[in-house]
């Protein structure tokens, strides 16, 4: 039958404003978690990493928060610019040995950014 | 560094056919894997490979295949194409040294299936 479209969560700011895009994640026994950014025509860019030892870890105007206990993940973008504008991916992985370039992704979230 | 280059960028088949896609991944890297972005199911692992041996596979049809060569270079086939198979395959990369080596996204191929 017809597929339909993943209506993805949306977030608007204006600029230079600070963004915050969250997810959940289900697996309990995942432990390192990515954030992507995909722009139109484009893969899925690399933002930021974080493993599951850690809760808090910072990039440049990026920083991620991973919340084990109730299995939620966050993207905190500081200073948001019209360039940030794009679809963000939360993605994850466990250990093990099936675990080799298998992310499950989340839906991912859009974000606009209004001059 | 060049990043991870796939081509061709987009491919119109038609029901039937079989396609064949290609990746090369970023210098030094050994892994890659690919995936299959559709509106309806989001981004889907296929496969995996690391040092021309597929490690790793998603819940794909045996329709859909793949291989690495020794450059590290892979491909993925799709045969008998059905109308399904529309979406954007995205190549991705890493060292592949451990399980958590950041992947790192090429800008895919547009298979349109008509």
């Amino acid at each position: 039958g017809e597929s339909v479209g993943l209506h993805l969560p949306t977030l608007s700011v204006q600029e230079g404003d600070n963004s915050i895009i969250n997810c959940a994640y289900s697996n309990s026994a995942s432990d390192y978690f990515i954030w992507y950014k995909q722009e139109s025509g484009k893969g899925p860019q690399f933002i930021i990493d974080i493993r599951s030892n850690m809760d808090k870890r910072q990039g440049q105007r990026v920083t991620v928060l991973l919340n084990k206990t109730v299995k939620h993940l966050s993207l905190q973008i500081a200073a948001t610019q019209p360039g940030d504008s794009a679809v963000y991916f939360c993605a994850e992985n466990n250990a093990g040995g099936t675990s080799y370039g298998k992310l499950t992704f989340g839906q991912g979230t859009i974000l606009t950014v209004h001059p | 560094k060049a990043g991870v280059t796939q081509t061709p960028r987009y491919l119109i088949k038609t029901r039937g056919q079989q396609v064949t896609l290609s990746c090369s991944p970023i210098s030094g890297h050994r892994s890659v894997s690919w995936y299959q972005q559709t509106p309806g199911q989001g981004l889907q692992f296929l496969f995996e490979y690391f040092s021309e041996t597929q490690r790793n596979k998603g819940n794909f049809p045996g329709r859909f295949s793949g291989r690495q060569f020794s450059n590290s270079r892979s491909e993925m086939n799709v045969s008998t194409l059905e109308l399904g198979d529309s979406a954007l395959y995205l190549c991705a990369s890493s060292s592949g040294q451990a399980w958590n080596s950041p992947l790192h996204f090429g800008n895919g191929t547009r298979l349109t299936v008509t």
